[in-house]
């Protein structure tokens, strides 16, 4: 099946710095990603749909200055998550379907970046 | 906006046992997919239903959708110890593009 990477799977950085996640998808395009954030014990909220070649679309209540999504390429999506505070530690995932259409199709998932911020 | 709820939140089954989730949706869906979670992992894709009343089966897992597309479960029969996880089902709305997930059912199994 299709994989999905992710880059660092954990970090750990103080309060106001900003940390950079990659999502890479390595053996096929994707023009479309999508960005979850998953909270201890709790489900996978979406955050954002990363869009190849445009702006990312944010979920509500989802501050988009503050979580900063770049689709560079038909393999690569970044979130960067700027100023990070205690309360942005958490479990971010991100996803691709499987093929260039979203709909109908699977989502494979990348291992998840576990962030914790001090 | 669309809400999928999920029911029971946590499963402690007898292994050997089986046991159902079910998966309700706010709003009628164009389809349902249901993911696992293995503890420290990320979710797998398990499978997609699209037609209303489709019941598919994986080995002992029975996935059904509901008539009024709405509705979902997942039966496991015979439990495993290598069934432990989460279990997410996830719906797409008919005119959306995006998953919205459960809260997941967390199974634990006793041996």
């Amino acid at each position: 099946g299709a994989v999905v990477s992710q880059h660092p799977s954990w970090v750990i950085c103080k309060s106001g710095t900003s940390v950079k996640i990659e999502c890479r998808s390595l053996d096929f395009q994707a023009t479309t990603m999508f960005w979850y954030r998953q909270f201890p014990k709790q489900s996978l909220m979406l955050m954002a749909t990363s869009n190849e070649g445009s702006k990312a679309t944010y979920e509500q209540g989802v501050e988009k200055d503050k979580f900063l999504i770049n689709h560079a390429s038909l393999t690569l999506s970044t979130l960067t998550v700027t100023s990070a505070h205690p309360e942005d530690s958490s479990f971010y995932i991100c996803s691709a379907p499987n093929s260039g259409r979203v709909l109908n199709n699977e989502q494979f998932f990348g291992p998840g970046t576990r962030l914790t911020v001090l | 906006g669309q809400q999928v709820m999920q029911i029971p939140q946590y499963q402690h089954v007898q292994e050997g046992e089986d046991f159902t989730t079910y998966c309700n949706s706010s709003t009628t869906l164009s389809n349902i997919q249901w993911y696992k979670q293995r503890p420290g992992g990320h979710p797998v894709f398990l499978i997609q239903l699209v037609k209303s009343g489709e019941v598919k089966k994986q080995k002992r897992l029975t996935f059904q959708f509901g008539e009024a597309k709405k509705n979902s479960s997942l039966h496991i029969t015979a439990t495993q110890t290598t069934d432990v996880g989460t279990y997410f089902c996830a719906g797409r709305e008919a005119a959306g593009n995006k998953l919205t997930f459960g809260g997941g059912t967390r199974v634990l199994v006793k041996p």
